[in-house]
């Protein structure tokens, strides 16, 4: 069974810190996607990493991904109170299923 | 953003009842999926299709069934709904997963209640 788990659960940091969200996943992929959701909301896609030493950055957010370790971080630099949401990452299976983590909640505090 | 529609976005439900859930896309993208959130465990995958009248199960089916007669439309069923069945649930779809820049967009959500 694909387990995926991110840590912590919940993140709360105060506005103009740095902090790192790590994704665990139990199986070998290639492909890990980062994704955003807002109270109430949907999820929003973040990023899409696709192999070995992936890095993208977007903001004050960047993602990078190590399949032989098999760990995702999600960086954030100088938090703002609009980063604000739950974090979620996802690994996809066989090529068509997306297992996701249980999501980090993170509150940035002004 | 994509385009997907599940309906209805809420609905309270009486345990033992049917209930279906619908989603809708104009994506024409291949593949659509049906996740349930709940707190504490994320997202989970209940059915999935690769195609019209491709459909199957994700880790946790039992209680569900799903239906693709066109493209645009996955449908899923809660035969006799239980109190464990309320959620939100979640509606995604994916043109070619597993090949390139490919990742799932998510439908807006519905939020069912079964008491």
């Amino acid at each position: 069974e694909l387990k995926v788990e991110q840590n912590p659960l919940f993140l709360s940091m105060q506005e103009g810190k740095n902090y790192t969200i790590y994704c665990n996943y139990s199986t070998t992929s290639d492909r890990l996607y980062w994704y955003r959701q807002d109270p109430g909301k949907s999820l929003e896609s973040l990023f899409v990493l696709l192999s070995n030493g992936a890095v993208k950055q977007e903001g004050r957010l960047m993602a990078s991904l190590d399949t032989k370790a098999r760990l995702s971080t999600l960086h954030i630099t100088a938090a703002v109170h609009d980063l604000s949401a739950t974090y979620f990452c996802a690994v996809d299976r066989t090529g068509n299923q997306f297992y996701f983590g249980t999501g980090t909640s993170l509150t940035v505090i002004p | 953003d994509a385009g997907i529609t599940q309906s209805p976005r809420h609905k309270v439900t009486e345990t033992g009842t049917p209930v279906t859930l619908r989603c809708h896309q104009t994506e024409n993208h291949r593949y659509m999926y049906w996740y349930r959130q709940d707190p504490g465990h994320g997202l989970r995958l209940i059915h999935y299709s690769y195609g019209v009248k491709d459909t199957d199960k994700g880790e946790v089916s039992d209680g569900y069934s799903v239906s693709r007669s066109k493209t645009e439309d996955f449908l899923l069923t809660l035969e006799s709904a239980t109190s464990s069945q309320t959620s939100v649930y979640f509606c995604a779809i994916s043109d070619f997963p597993g090949q390139g820049n490919t990742e799932a967009f998510f439908g807006q959500g519905t939020r069912l209640t079964v008491v």
